[in-house]
């Protein structure tokens, strides 16, 4: 398995515009993460699902943010607006069943100018 | 939410050990991690320990947890310039709603 997948790797977007995070879990894996790394706040938790549902979303941190996971292969983080506060990396990561590894992405590095 | 405290630097000299501490408030933690991060990487695992146990030993790396105090520690015997890089600590358990809660990281930096 190539792991978890996230595209872009690099995004560069002036405030205001819409970005999309993408992210490919290991297949099998029925809960997904996604996390936001910054130098001040360190790695948050914005959003974990489970078999597709979302279960706590309480990361989030306002409305212009969403994630989806129309499927088990495939979720997405949107900004929209986004703004420079949100410059940072963003992981997405994978775990099968409850008790063992959570598996993370490479990371999107995300500014926004 | 709960609190996992780590101190921000260390800097080792290469062939010494390093000590990298953690702190957690959640006292219903059941797993408690170290992740390790090189620049420009995701995290990647290094260990675990589950919290009925108090030390792990996985070759250079020696987990000791003191569940009473809250305190986990990350031990890597003979340090090298490769292990030069950001360490999580990561608690799990039902107040986290079984998602990993990090601390901030601690960068180790093993200078020749």
């Amino acid at each position: 398995d190539a792991g978890v997948i996230q595209s872009p790797r690099h995004e560069v977007t002036e405030m205001g515009q819409e970005v999309t995070l993408r992210c490919k879990p290991i297949s099998g894996h029925n809960s997904l993460f996604w996390y936001r790394q910054t130098m001040m706040r360190g790695l948050e938790l914005l959003i974990y699902f489970n078999n597709n549902v979302p279960i706590d979303d309480s990361g989030m941190p306002e409305d212009r943010f969403s994630a989806k996971m129309p499927n088990a292969s495939f979720s997405t983080l949107k900004i929209q607006p986004s703004e420079p506060r949100d410059s940072a990396v963003y992981f997405c990561a994978s775990r099968g069943a409850v008790n063992t590894e959570a598996f993370f992405g490479q990371g999107t590095r995300l500014t926004v100018v | 939410g709960e609190d996992v405290e780590q101190s921000l630097f260390l800097s080792v000299r290469e062939g010494d050990s390093s000590v990298i501490n953690c702190t957690y408030t959640d006292s219903s933690s059941t797993y408690l991690y170290w992740y390790k991060q090189e620049p420009g990487a995701g995290l990647q695992l290094l260990t675990y320990i589950f919290s009925n146990m108090d030390m792990k030993q996985d070759q250079r790396l020696t987990v000791l947890l003191n569940k009473k105090d809250k305190h986990l520690s990350l031990r890597i015997a003979d340090t090298q310039t490769g292990d030069s890089a950001i360490y999580f600590c990561a608690e799990r358990g039902s107040n986290s709603g079984y998602a990993l809660n990090f601390g901030k990281g601690t960068s180790l930096l093993v200078t020749p």
